[in-house]
């Protein structure tokens, strides 16, 4: 059973910021990672995805992946009100089956 | 089209009647899936189509639930005898899939309350 654990939350840091999420797998062999905002009542948008090991950095966000840990984390740096949204995990799994697996979601709460 | 697509976008229904969900993915993704998100919780899996390959069922919860897809073009997802707990919304993506990190692309989902 693959799966994917983040803390529901939910993380609330002030305006301006860095907001840390966390996620962690079970498929040592997973290949791709993803982070998806889901804002309340809306689609998953997609935000980064990364698939070596170290860090990726686009704009405010960065993504740092350590598979020997299996985990992957998501950084925002100068978090804004607007950030507030569930964050989620993906992990696109190993082998001939290219279905990711998603967490749960972490609740991010960015007050003024 | 530019996104994905997917109708109706609400969808009220009585208890036992037949519903049919429609996704038309983005042109060039072979890959398609769709997923199903209760109130508060988590994506739950449904089925994923790649290609003209047999499509992969696992997630799917009960015989209740169908799915096809010609090709790469517009899937559907049919729930015979609704029941109450079919309530949610059910969530399209594809991906041009594939080992690389390609995402996934999200249509704004079908809302279903089954009365």
């Amino acid at each position: 059973q693959k799966e994917v654990e983040q803390n529901s939350g939910p993380l609330s840091v002030p305006e301006g910021a860095i907001a840390s999420l966390n996620c962690t797998y079970s498929d040592r062999g997973s290949q791709s990672f993803f982070w998806y905002r889901q804002y309340s009542g809306k689609s998953p948008e997609l935000i980064m995805s990364i698939y070596s090991n170290g860090d990726k950095e686009d704009g405010r966000f960065t993504a740092q992946l350590n598979k020997a840990s299996q985990y992957v984390s998501l950084l925002i740096r100068d978090s804004q009100p607007s950030d507030s949204a569930t964050y989620l995990c993906a992990v696109k799994a190993s082998g001939g089956s290219y279905i990711p697996t998603f967490g749960r979601g972490t609740s991010l709460i960015v007050h003024p | 089209g530019a996104g994905v697509s997917q109708s109706p976008s609400n969808k009220v229904t009585e208890k036992g009647k037949d519903v049919e969900l429609r996704c038309d993915p983005i042109s060039g993704h072979t890959a398609l899936y769709w997923y199903r998100q209760r109130l508060g919780q988590g994506l739950e899996f449904l089925i994923y189509f790649q290609g003209n390959s047999a499509p992969d069922k696992s997630g799917l919860p009960s015989d209740r639930f169908s799915a096809e897809r010609t090709g790469e073009s517009v899937s559907t997802l049919t729930i015979q005898r609704t029941q109450q707990e079919d309530s949610a919304v059910y969530l399209c993506a594809s991906s041009p899939d594939g080992p690389l990190p390609y995402g996934y692309t999200f249509g704004s989902g079908t809302r279903l309350t089954v009365v």
